[in-house]
């Protein structure tokens, strides 16, 4: 399987609990972007990252919310703490040049459940 | 501020009726503007890339357009298969908008 990898397809936490959402990106892809993604709502940017770089994390939380990609291994959203309101679609895209206009392929996403 | 809007929200179509789904767009420094299909419970599935206004992609039955403000995706003699929604996007510098996407129908 070429595309985006995401795992897990569905996690559910109790409120207080940490969230790790992992993201594998596309074979030749340096770049990823994190998006959440609320019922009736349209995909919201969170975060742009390199290998061991952010490059924008314009549209992440202040609070609870931080997002890596380290030199070996998938990028890691890790939500702290978690609310209800953290319940969501979290979608990684991926990308393949950092330059120009950047077509992204999107993961099958994680479906965050908070009891 | 940048904003994607796309219209309408919803659309039914009865199988070979075409019809046309809009992007309209306000953002500063458009690298370029992207069309997904993303079916329930999966992730967007790119369509297009439209770089500049008068440029035309097209791909079996959908047909994408851009001019400097807006973007239409046609879809020629639709097929229930085609049932999706469809969101467009514009990318800036870092940043990538989503509109909320156009929920199409297509009744055999």
């Amino acid at each position: 399987n070429a595309g985006v990898m995401q795992n897990p397809r569905h996690l559910v936490r109790r409120r207080g609990q940490e969230a790790r959402l992992r993201c594998s990106p596309m074979k030749g892809h340096s770049h990823v972007y994190w998006y959440r993604q609320l019922p009736e709502e349209g995909l919201k940017f969170m975060v742009y990252l390199q290998k061991e770089n952010i490059i924008d994390e314009s549209g992440m939380p202040k609070e609870r919310f931080s997002a890596e990609f380290p030199k070996e291994g998938p990028s890691i959203l890790r939500i702290q703490q978690v609310v209800r309101g953290d319940s969501a679609a979290y979608f990684c895209a991926s990308s393949r040049s950092e330059r120009g206009t950047r077509e992204q392929f999107f993961g099958p996403g994680t479906r965050l459940t908070v009891l | 501020e940048d904003q994607v809007t796309q219209s309408p929200e919803a659309l039914r179509l009865q199988e070979g009726e075409s019809s046309s789904l809009n992007c309209s767009y306000t953002v500063s420094g458009l690298r370029g503007l992207f069309w997904y299909r993303q079916d329930p419970g999966k992730g967007p599935e790119f369509l297009f890339t439209l770089y500049s206004a008068g440029e035309e992609k097209e791909k079996e039955r959908l047909k994408a357009t851009l001019t400097k403000k807006e973007s239409f995706l046609h879809i020629t003699a639709p097929k229930p298969e085609d049932s999706a929604t469809y969101l467009c996007a514009v990318q800036t510098r870092n940043q990538f908008y989503f509109g909320t996407g156009t929920s199409l129908t297509v009744i055999p």
